[in-house]
């Protein structure tokens, strides 16, 4: 089954640095999103991206977070200047389509921790 | 507004046993979309299933079963005769079909099923 690729698997940063989070969806997919999951808490939506702009984005995914798809197979979230708060698993995800029942595929996570 | 509740955050039995995990849901919309997600210790999100509001039929996948009540606004799954590899976290969540094409996730249930 196709995959969405996610790296790096881990990564470690300071208070206030900025970091970026890639991800590779499965190539035929249009709809692009991240999700955020805090250790031991539920997974919770960040935003999601269509055709080169935001659709929708969360509370969360503030001014210190953006996302893009700088070529034709990545997508990436930066977070500008990172907060202790940021620390979690990151999740990538892709779609074919919009409609509601349509399978979400997620990658398998990158871990942020700050420090 | 959109809500899932797993009320079990926790939940321990022995090899062979059957267990049910508990899903409940609110939306207004009449269209809605539910699905099972799988989070083994590995952390990766592995979709299990989806059921749109209009199929109410049951379904099994092998050891898998899930039983969607609309008049209870419940999803539940069950695993019958239960091993160690189903030991991880399993999340219920929720999409509707028009305003957005965000997954609303529960707090997940962890699963530990012991030899």
């Amino acid at each position: 089954e196709p995959e969405v690729t996610q790296t790096p698997s881990h990564q470690v940063t300071q208070m206030g640095q900025e970091v970026i989070l890639r991800c590779v969806p499965i190539s035929n997919h249009l709809y692009f999103y991240w999700y955020r999951q805090i250790l031991g808490q539920k997974v919770e939506f960040l935003v999601s991206f269509y055709n080169n702009e935001i659709s929708e984005k969360s509370e969360i995914f503030d001014d210190q977070f953006s996302v893009e798809r700088p070529d034709g197979s990545n997508f990436t979230l930066k977070i500008r200047s990172t907060k202790l708060e940021d620390s979690a698993m990151y999740f990538c995800a892709s779609r074919r389509a919009r409609q509601g029942g349509e399978k979400l595929f997620f990658g398998s996570g990158t871990q942020l921790s700050v420090l | 507004a959109q809500k899932v509740t797993q009320a079990q955050t926790e939940i321990s039995v022995v090899e062979k046993e059957d267990v049910t995990l508990d899903c409940v849901y609110e939306t207004r919309d009449t269209t809605y979309y539910l699905f099972w997600y799988k989070q083994p210790p590995s952390g990766e999100l592995v979709f299990l299933i989806r059921r749109n509001s209009f199929d109410e039929q049951n379904e099994i996948s092998g050891r898998y079963s899930w039983n969607f009540q609309k008049s209870t606004s419940s999803f539940n799954f069950t695993i019958t005769a239960s091993q160690v590899v189903d030991s991880a976290v399993y999340f219920c969540a929720l999409s509707d079909t028009y305003n957005t094409d965000k997954l609303i996730f529960g707090t997940g249930t962890r699963l530990q099923v012991f030899p």
